[in-house]
């Protein structure tokens, strides 16, 4: 099937660092969609990209839907202790049923010990 | 908070008896999914529905039934549970005037024995 390679797999954060985690694919999305998914809990959307090129803003979280249509990464600045979790890059594929998003299989951020 | 409510939220049971998990909305949303959660998979669409009675088949949907005979229930329906559902199934909705995000229930985590 479809899929989303997310990159990396997991990650280790100090509280300031700032983080970078990217979604590719072969195939061309008209959305990119991000979530964050805390232990025992649903998803949670964190930031939606609709065009190629776009960069969009939700406080320290900034995400950029890549312009060649096939990407999107998310960036962290400045990480705080409550950022740990996991995060879902999703996309919905261009001529792709209305609202069936594919996932990438998640980063997940720990605290560096 | 999208006004959405699963349960059971556990569920342990033994291979070969049925299942039934409900998702309830509050907010007659057209659109409602099913997705199941497992490691190193991320997240599977099973079904979907897009009206009362009109549902269809996502990408995981074998050993699955889904019934919506109400806008606000979506059930989910494993006939003969085998140890291979064992999963976290997320239910979720896409806003009517939304252009592709979804907003995610808090979980149904079933054991399969």
């Amino acid at each position: 099937g479809q899929q989303l390679n997310q990159s990396p797999q997991s990650m280790f954060i100090q509280e300031g660092e700032d983080v970078s985690m990217n979604c590719t694919s072969s195939s061309i999305f008209n959305t990119w969609l991000w979530y964050k998914q805390d232990p025992g809990e649903g998803p949670v959307l964190l930031i939606a990209l609709y065009k190629a090129g776009e960069l969009t803003s939700n406080g320290r979280l900034t995400a950029q839907f890549g312009i060649t249509r096939k990407d999107s990464f998310l960036n962290i600045s400045a990480s705080i202790p409550s950022d740990v979790g996991i995060y879902f890059c999703a996309g919905q594929r261009y001529g792709g049923s209305q609202g069936n998003l594919i996932f990438g299989k998640g980063t997940k951020l720990s605290v560096k010990p | 908070d999208a006004g959405i409510t699963q349960s059971p939220r556990h569920k342990v049971t033994e291979t070969g008896t049925p299942v039934t998990l409900r998702c309830h909305q509050t907010e007659n949303h057209r659109y409602m999914y099913w997705y199941r959660q497992d490691p190193g998979h991320g997240l599977r669409l099973i079904h979907y529905s897009y009206g009362v009675k009109d549902t269809d088949k996502g990408e995981v949907s074998d050993g699955y039934s889904v019934s919506r005979s109400k806008t606000e229930d979506f059930l989910l329906t494993l006939e003969s549970a085998t140890s291979s559902q064992t999963s976290v199934y997320f239910c979720a909705i896409r806003l009517d005037r939304g252009t592709g995000e979804l907003f995610f229930g808090e979980g149904s985590r079933l054991t399969v024995l």
